[in-house]
């Protein structure tokens, strides 16, 4: 089957750096996305690899692995409005998307 | 610049009744998507259409009907409501297929009872 697994939840400290990762197995791999999602929001595009290597935009920054199945999203400088679910999904061999359940994180002050 | 406009975004069904969701885009996008989303789950596809008057079953579309007359709008039916239909549902677009970015709606909450 396919799967994507993202931790459930994270805390990180106002001002610090977080990663978040996930790690899937598809039938195929053609990008990953991740996606900022506030509570009863709707998700909003972060990012998206297609290649190995590291994505940066501004704070965020996602990296991809494909050998190992491997993403995760990188977050600096964290800001209280940070505080969300980020979702990743992979496209697979079908142009299909597989969504990850998300990762609810918290900021603290 | 709307984007994607979902309605409504509340609303509470009794068992059997049907309803539907509303959902146009002004981005002039191919694609447009519905999922569902429960919690601690991963938005599930119900429904996707790769243009006016194509239309596909996603992973959950049991329950569920849509059509797509125009490139704007992409209506979710609902018939005989189940409580297993209670959820957040998620109207998208993108311009060229899942590998695209996609724009979502605000989301409806629906409360079967």
């Amino acid at each position: 089957g396919q799967n994507i697994d993202q931790p459930t939840e994270m805390t990180a400290t106002e001002g610090a750096i977080v990663q978040i990762n996930c790690t899937y197995q598809t039938s195929g791999f053609n990008g990953l996305f991740w996606y900022q999602q506030h509570a009863g929001e709707a998700p909003t595009f972060l990012s998206y690899n297609v290649l190995d290597g590291l994505e940066e935009k501004g704070r965020f920054s996602s990296f991809l692995s494909r050998s190992k199945g491997y993403s995760y999203l990188l977050l600096k400088e964290l800001q209280m409005k940070d505080s969300a679910s980020y979702l990743c999904a992979v496209v697979d061999s079908n142009y299909q998307l597989i969504w990850g359940a998300g990762t609810k994180l918290i900021i603290k002050p | 610049n709307a984007g994607v406009t979902q309605t409504p975004k509340f609303r509470i069904l009794k068992i059997g009744q049907s309803m539907t969701l509303q959902c146009t885009q002004d981005m002039n996008h191919n694609y447009m998507y519905w999922y569902r989303q429960d919690p601690g789950m991963g938005l599930k596809l119900i429904y996707y259409s790769v243009g006016a008057g194509i239309t596909d079953k996603g992973e959950v579309p049991n329950g569920y009907n849509v059509s797509r007359s125009t490139t704007e709008d992409f209506p979710l039916r609902l018939e005989l409501a189940a409580p297993s239909q209670t959820s957040v549902y998620f109207c998208a677009s993108s311009l060229s297929g899942e590998g695209t970015e996609a724009f979502f709606g605000q989301g409806t909450r629906l409360t079967v009872v």
